[in-house]
C-alpha cells in the first residue's frame, strides 16, 4: 500500500520567490496534518484539516503561509514570498479517524536562500 | 496548555545493552493520547505506538516496551538488548482529547555502537 507521498523532496529557492509543496495522503483517511521540523523550534504543527476542512491553524506562522485541501486525496501548502527563516523540513501526515496514529511522509527538505 | 519533556537530549550505549528513554507530559485533559515516533538518519517519521490515558496497560512488542505511568505523567520506552538499526531520534508525542494535534517533545537521539 502506498504511504503519504509528498512532493518535492527537496527545493531550493530564492527569498521572495512562491513556493508549494504538495501532499497525497493514505486513501480512505480522513485527516490531513502539516508539521514543520526545525533544529531550533522542534517538529511543529502547522494546520491540519478532517474531511478536507482546516479545523486548527493556529500554528501557522503568518499570512505569507497557506493551505489547502480541494479534495480527500490531495493538499498543498503555500509560502508566499518565502524567507531564509521558512528553511526546513516539511512534514504531510495523515490519519485514518480521529485519535489514531498519523502516518508520516517522507518530508520536503526546503532550503530559502 | 499541553507539553512533552524528554530530559535525555543524547543517549549513547553499546549494541545489546539495555536502554530507556523518558517522556513526561503535562496536560489538564483527563482524556488523552500518548504516542512514540522512531525517526532514522533517513529522516522519515515512524509511528511505533498509540496509548489512550484510560489504559495503563505495560505493552511489550519484541524488543520495545513501554511503561505508562499517570501518577507520574511518564510513559517511558524501554529498548531491550539494543541494536546498531535502533540507532534514530526518538519522539514522543502528546494529543488532548478535544484536539487531534499532535505535540511532540524535542526528542531523544539515541546511537547504538557495535
Amino acid at each position: 500500500d502506498a504511504g503519504v507521498i509528498q512532493s518535492p523532496r527537496h527545493e531550493v529557492t530564492e527569498m521572495g520567490q512562491e513556493v508549494t509543496l504538495r501532499c497525497k495522503p493514505i486513501s480512505g483517511h480522513n485527516s490531513l496534518f502539516w508539521y514543520r521540523q526545525t533544529m531550533m523550534r522542534g517538529l511543529e504543527l502547522l494546520i491540519y484539516f478532517n474531511n478536507n476542512v482546516p479545523i486548527d491553524d493556529s500554528g501557522m506562522p503568518e499570512d505569507r503561509f497557506s493551505a489547502k485541501m480541494p479534495n480527500a486525496s490531495f493538499s498543498t501548502l503555500k509560502i508566499q514570498p518565502s524567507e531564509p527563516r521558512d528553511s526546513a523540513v516539511y512534514f504531510c501526515a495523515s490519519s485514518l479517524r480521529r485519535k489514531y496514529e498519523q502516518y508520516f511522509g517522507p518530508g520536503t527538505r526546503l532550503t530559502v536562500t | 496548555a499541553q507539553k512533552v519533556t524528554q530530559a535525555q537530549t543524547e543517549i549513547s550505549v553499546v549494541e545489546k545493552e539495555d536502554v530507556t528513554l523518558d517522556c513526561v507530559y503535562e496536560t489538564r485533559d483527563t482524556t488523552y493520547y500518548l504516542f512514540w515516533y522512531k525517526q532514522p538518519p533517513s529522516g522519515e517519521l515512524v509511528f511505533l505506538i498509540r496509548r489512550n490515558s484510560f489504559d495503563e496497560q505495560n505493552e511489550i512488542s519484541g524488543r520495545y516496551s513501554w511503561n505508562f505511568q499517570k501518577s507520574t505523567s511518564s510513559f517511558n520506552f524501554t529498548i531491550t538488548a539494543s541494536q546498531v538499526v535502533d540507532s534514530a531520534v526518538y519522539f514522543c508525542a502528546l494529543s488532548e482529547g478535544g484536539s487531534e494535534k499532535l505535540v511532540f517533545g524535542k526528542g531523544t537521539k539515541l546511537t547504538v555502537n557495535p
